[in-house]
């Protein structure tokens, strides 16, 4: 099995334009998350979903949009990117929430100039 | 606040032992994970512990003791692929994961 994919690998993005990061994963999992990770800072959560059709808002969630309309993606836009957004992301998805394993896609490296 | 301090960075010796250590503060405790990330690529599940003692995994162990809000990653006979960060997160009472900076590990031969 795949497990989780993300698109696309990396993108350069002007800054005021938008963008969606595709995550995609066939686990069937319930739940899923959206990353961001810094040099030098822990990983911090966007938004999360604990099931198709729910969203919640994690630590950093401003500036974010995420959707849930099925199992198995879970896409986040950025409306109008800024330079601080520049960053990699990272999809996970866990069986049931958020005591489990959670299982990383392999990110997305945006760039907002 | 919540808080997770790991060290930067450790150099350890090929076929040696090393600990890295993760201190937490956070409201509440709900478990403590361990993953690993190698460079460019996704963090992956090393150790979950939520009560206190040790859990051993192959060349890998765990140990917590939430009196402290310590815990430890134990590597046993590194090998060059253990080149990598590790990641210390604790969840609190909300059932949030707090995530530590990572711990850069660095093996040389």
């Amino acid at each position: 099995t795949a497990g989780i994919t993300q698109a696309p690998t990396s993108q350069i993005l002007a800054a005021g334009r938008s963008m969606t990061l595709r995550c995609t994963q066939d686990m069937r999992h319930n739940a899923m998350y959206w990353y961001r990770q810094d040099l030098g800072l822990g990983l911090r959560l966007i938004h999360y979903s604990n099931t198709a059709g729910t969203t919640g808002k994690g630590e950093v969630p401003d500036g974010y949009s995420v959707s849930r309309a099925n199992t198995d993606d879970f896409p986040l836009t950025l409306a109008s990117a800024v330079p601080s957004q520049t960053s990699v992301y990272f999809c996970a998805s866990s069986e049931r929430g958020i005591t489990d394993t959670q299982y990383f896609g392999p990110g997305t490296r945006l760039t907002v100039l | 606040g919540q808080n997770i301090d790991q060290p930067t960075e450790m150099t350890a010796t090929e076929g040696a032992i090393v600990q890295i250590n993760c201190t937490y503060q956070t409201s509440g405790f709900n478990g403590l994970f361990w993953y690993q990330q190698h460079a460019g690529e996704a963090p992956t599940f090393l150790s979950y512990n939520v009560l206190d003692g040790l859990e051993e995994k192959g060349r890998f162990s765990s140990f917590l003791s939430r009196s402290k809000g310590y815990s430890y990653l134990l590597l046993k006979e590194l090998q060059m692929k253990d080149s990598a960060s590790y990641l210390c997160a604790s969840m609190d009472s909300n059932y949030q994961l707090i995530w530590g900076a990572g711990t850069k590990l660095i093996i040389k031969p």
